[in-house]
């Protein structure tokens, strides 16, 4: 099975423009989860979606937003840049079964730098 | 709320010593524990995952973690380093939500170096 693919792998972006990443998750798996990675803050949650709905949110603002289609892709998008947005974007898919611990398998990520 | 506590940013071990990586928890639910690695320029890899049902977790590449609910923690441990061993390593929490498991909460990482 082909794993977690995510695009573009690295880009470059100015302040105040936007930016759309795209993950395609293992398939079979229907929830996506989005993290960001710093050197300073780590690595932060940012949003989990299953069957198109987000279903959990982490403490980031509202210029960070997602969407998943019914093939369980996912993009996210982050609107008027900033310096700070530069990070490291992972996405995780799992399959999602009850009463079990769901491992997450990661992509490899978007390298995101903001000038 | 849930936390994770990662003690020492960075740990250096000969090759074939032992590996130990500290990892303390938070959580107010029976909590769901994973180590993952980072090598260089890629993703997250699950090393172990505990899910209460058993507390000696094995891995892969020989690694292993056992969950002690006195103690709060979930120590990484591999008995003799490699020099593929060399990366970056996260212990992560995440809490049992009727199933929603999407949102785990990592800790800030302890870089490992393996010295010849």
């Amino acid at each position: 099975k082909a794993g977690v693919t995510q695009t573009p792998r690295y880009l470059i972006k100015t302040r105040g423009q936007q930016v759309t990443l795209s993950c395609s998750p293992i398939s079979g798996h229907r929830s996506v989860s989005w993290y960001q990675q710093t050197p300073g803050q780590g690595l932060q949650f940012l949003f989990e979606y299953f069957s198109e709905t987000q279903r959990n949110k982490g403490n980031f603002p509202g210029r960070f937003s997602g969407r998943q289609f019914s093939n369980s892709r996912s993009e996210m998008n982050v609107s008027t840049l900033e310096l700070g947005d530069s990070a490291l974007y992972l996405c995780a898919s799992s399959l999602v079964t009850s009463g079990t611990a769901d491992t997450q398998y990661f992509g490899p990520g978007t390298r995101l730098t903001v000038l | 709320a849930q936390s994770v506590t990662q003690l020492g940013s960075h740990v250096s071990v000969s090759e074939g010593a032992l590996v130990l990586l500290r990892c303390n928890y938070s959580s107010s639910v029976p909590p769901y524990l994973f180590w993952y690695v980072q090598y260089p320029n890629q993703g997250l890899q699950l090393l172990l995952k505990y899910t209460s049902a058993a507390t000696l977790v094995k891995g892969i590449n020989d690694f292993e973690a056992e969950f002690k609910k006195s103690e709060t923690s979930f120590h990484l441990t591999k008995p003799s380093a490699h020099m593929s061993d060399a990366a970056e390593y996260f212990c992560a929490v995440s809490a049992n939500y009727g199933g929603s498991q999407g949102n785990l909460i990592f800790g800030k990482g302890t870089k490992l170096s393996v010295k010849p």
